[in-house]
């Protein structure tokens, strides 16, 4: 079946140091969503990105589909403690059904 | 509050019980999903609902595990005989229709411990 995964798993960095995560899906998307996850919170919708090669920023994070349409990144410049949390790429399953990849949890060092 | 309520927070519960989970979503969303979550991963289908209809169950979802949308307003999830691989984070997400479709909006989960 559908699959989408993200990696890496965990990335730890340095208040200050930029943060990317990647994300592979086994077909072709229709389009993408990217969520985080605070710890001991739910997901909250970051952004959407339907276009292939499309680029999205929302201050200091820069969302990139790919033209494939199979792959997308995050990257997060200058991160702050506030950055901290997991972040899930998702894309549709049918039926409206979000498949999440496995999430990337990024941590913070002041 | 005008986002998508999840009730109780907490479960903990006895293998062997059933449990039963509400959700709320919000009002004038007609779409709703369940997922469970267990910790390290990403969320994982359960079910769906457009309205009151039921439209498609994960193969996750056992026999053990029904839910329902009466009048298509809020849902329930309900668990029987519960094991303990069945502790999770259970979310309830809802989205609109029409152009923001796609978008879910989380509630904060059900975590469910069975001992």
């Amino acid at each position: 079946g559908q699959q989408v995964m993200q990696i890496p798993q965990y990335q730890h960095v340095q208040e200050g140091e930029d943060f990317t995560t990647y994300c592979n899906s086994s077909t072709t998307l229709s389009n993408i969503q990217w969520y985080k996850q605070r710890p001991g919170g739910h997901p909250v919708f970051l952004i959407q990105l339907v276009k292939s090669g499309e680029v999205k920023k929302q201050k200091r994070l820069t969302f990139q589909f790919g033209e494939a349409k199979k792959n997308s990144s995050l990257h997060i410049t200058a991160t702050q403690t506030t950055d901290v949390g997991t972040y899930f790429c998702a894309g549709p399953g049918g039926t409206g059904k979000l498949i999440f990849g496995q999430g990337t949890t990024l941590q913070v060092k002041p | 509050d005008t986002g998508v309520s999840q009730d109780p927070r907490h479960k903990i519960t006895k293998r062997g019980q059933n449990v039963t989970f509400r959700c709320d979503p919000i009002s004038e969303h007609n779409r709703l999903y369940w997922y469970r979550q267990t910790l390290g991963q990403g969320p994982e289908f359960l079910t769906y609902f457009q309205n009151e209809a039921q439209l498609e169950k994960s193969r996750l979802l056992s026999d053990r595990f029904s839910a329902e949308r009466p009048k298509g307003s809020f849902s329930t999830l309900e668990i029987q005989r519960t094991e303990q691989g069945d502790s999770a984070m259970y979310l309830c997400a809802s989205s609109p229709v029409g152009g923001e479709a796609n978008i879910q909006y989380f509630g904060a989960g059900t975590r469910l411990s069975v001992l």
